[in-house]
């Protein structure tokens, strides 16, 4: 099974800052990456998926990037909604579906 | 516009069966590449992928609770259910269900969820 491990565990910035999340595979799933944004009481949004493209209706301020191991989500100017938990989650085909522990960004 | 909801008990005892049903309207559970998933998140925790099942009844499980889990459709009633044997207070957790699709974008991602049930195990 592929863990995901993300990092930091919490990121504390302020609106109008650039908020910068990793997630690293134990080993390659190739661009098979997406990101989830989850709010307090709601269920998980899908934001990006295969490593680098947005899903319908996501602001362009979030972008992903990275392939094998190591990818990155990056949120180039905060907006007051956007602080929620990120959780990223891997599809390789000789892994059943696993997430990572999620990332907190908060305002400081 | 794809909806999903999820319904069941609240509360399950320890050793019973949990069945929850996942209602959907926006999609067809008999179109090629429709899939629908469950994922579990205990409280204050990850998120954990269940099960999958696709429009031809293929079905996929996570390895560790593989023995436990029941996937199943019924395309007329635009339902899909999960069942999990043995429930332990561990298995306390918010059960979501969600969309997934292998011939468009987003592929093969969870793309919507339904709003989530939370399922509490206790005596």
């Amino acid at each position: 099974e592929i863990v995901l491990t993300q990092s930091p565990a919490t990121l504390s910035l302020s609106p109008g800052e650039r908020a910068t999340l990793s997630c690293r595979a134990s080993q390659s799933v190739s661009s098979y990456l997406a990101w989830y944004q989850q709010k307090p009481g709601q269920a998980p949004r899908l934001l990006i998926y295969d490593a680098s493209n947005r899903a319908t209706g996501i602001p362009a301020r979030f972008s992903g990037s990275g392939s094998g191991t190591d990818f990155t989500l990056t949120i180039s100017s905060l907006e007051p909604e956007d602080f929620a938990v990120y959780y990223c989650q891997q599809r390789s085909n000789w892994s059943p579906f696993t997430f990572g522990p999620g990332t907190k960004v908060d305002i400081k | 516009q794809i909806t999903l909801k999820e319904s069941g008990p609240t509360l399950v005892k320890p050793t019973q069966t949990l069945t929850l049903t996942c209602t959907f309207s926006g999609f067809s559970l008999s179109t090629s590449g429709v899939g629908v998933g469950w994922i579990r998140q205990p409280p204050g925790k990850a998120l954990e992928w269940l099960a999958l099942i696709y429009w031809n009844d293929d079905k996929r499980y996570s390895p560790s609770l593989k023995s436990r889990l029941t996937i199943t459709k019924d395309t007329s009633k635009n339902q899909v259910v999960l069942t999990m044997t043995n429930m332990d207070p561990v298995d306390t957790a918010t059960y979501y269900c969600a969309h997934s699709t292998t011939v468009t974008p987003p592929y093969n991602w969870f793309d919507p969820w339904g709003q989530g049930t939370l399922v509490t195990v206790s005596s």
